[in-house]
């Protein structure tokens, strides 16, 4: 599992209410990610992180922001969820260097339920 | 990144090889073809890449085609835990900060008793 811990697992919210969902890593990687899935859209990337402080936004990053203060975790909120972004979402990080290498590793996802 | 094209759907009998294909006929040379899979519920899992040769790992054997514009996944003796949606990617290697793969509706594979 790359030693990728998300945390919760499943959450339960109500709309308009701020979220935040948890990546932590324990292998010291620079590159990490959070997708989310949905059913017939397959996963998509929200943002991702390439460095402490040092983000970027994916294909679907509205309503969502995130943070990188130290190197082993990265945060995704929810400044104000929507039902919309009821998903299932998973983080990954980037092991290896050089185009023979390079794989990302999944975390096991937090199941998010907007009320 | 190019992009491909797999089957919605594919059964493999159980202990049998499973040949799950992929087309990419717009691949540049510089892109490698990536495989995944996912099981129900689970995050996605790498299973190998490649970028002209043929690979084998533990888990499976990529075949890409010598003008590399299709490639198949042979998972040699199927068990019905490789009962997954399996993707195929194609990325530049290598891609520095912006690198990230995108994954499209991939091949339900189910591996029947």
């Amino acid at each position: 599992d790359a030693g990728i811990t998300q945390s919760p697992r499943h959450k339960v919210t109500e709309t308009g209410t701020p979220v935040t969902l948890r990546c932590h890593q324990t292998e010291n990687h620079r590159y990490m990610y959070w997708y989310r899935q949905d059913p017939g859209h397959g996963l998509r990337l929200i943002h991702y992180s390439y460095g402490v402080k040092d983000t970027d936004k994916g294909e679907v990053s509205d309503g969502y922001s995130v943070s990188r203060s130290k190197t082993e975790d990265f945060l995704l909120t929810l400044e104000s969820a929507t039902s919309s972004q009821t998903s299932v979402y998973f983080c990954a990080i980037r092991s290896g260097t050089g185009a023979t290498n390079e794989k990302l590793f999944f975390g096991s996802g937090t199941q998010l339920s907007v009320l | 990144d190019a992009k491909t094209t797999q089957p919605p759907s594919m059964d493999c009998a159980e202990g049998r090889a499973a040949n799950l294909p992929c087309n990419h006929s717009t691949i540049s040379g510089n892109e490698y073809v990536y495989w995944y899979r996912q099981i129900h519920s689970q995050g996605p899992q790498y299973i190998i890449h490649g970028l002209k040769n043929n690979e084998t790992n533990e888990m499976a054997s990529l075949i890409i085609t010598e003008d590399r514009k299709s490639s198949t996944l042979i998972l040699p003796h199927a068990t019905l835990r490789d009962t997954a949606v399996y993707y195929c990617i194609v990325r530049v290697g290598s891609g520095g900060s912006n690198y990230k793969l995108t994954f499209g509706k991939g091949t339900l594979l189910t591996v029947n008793p």
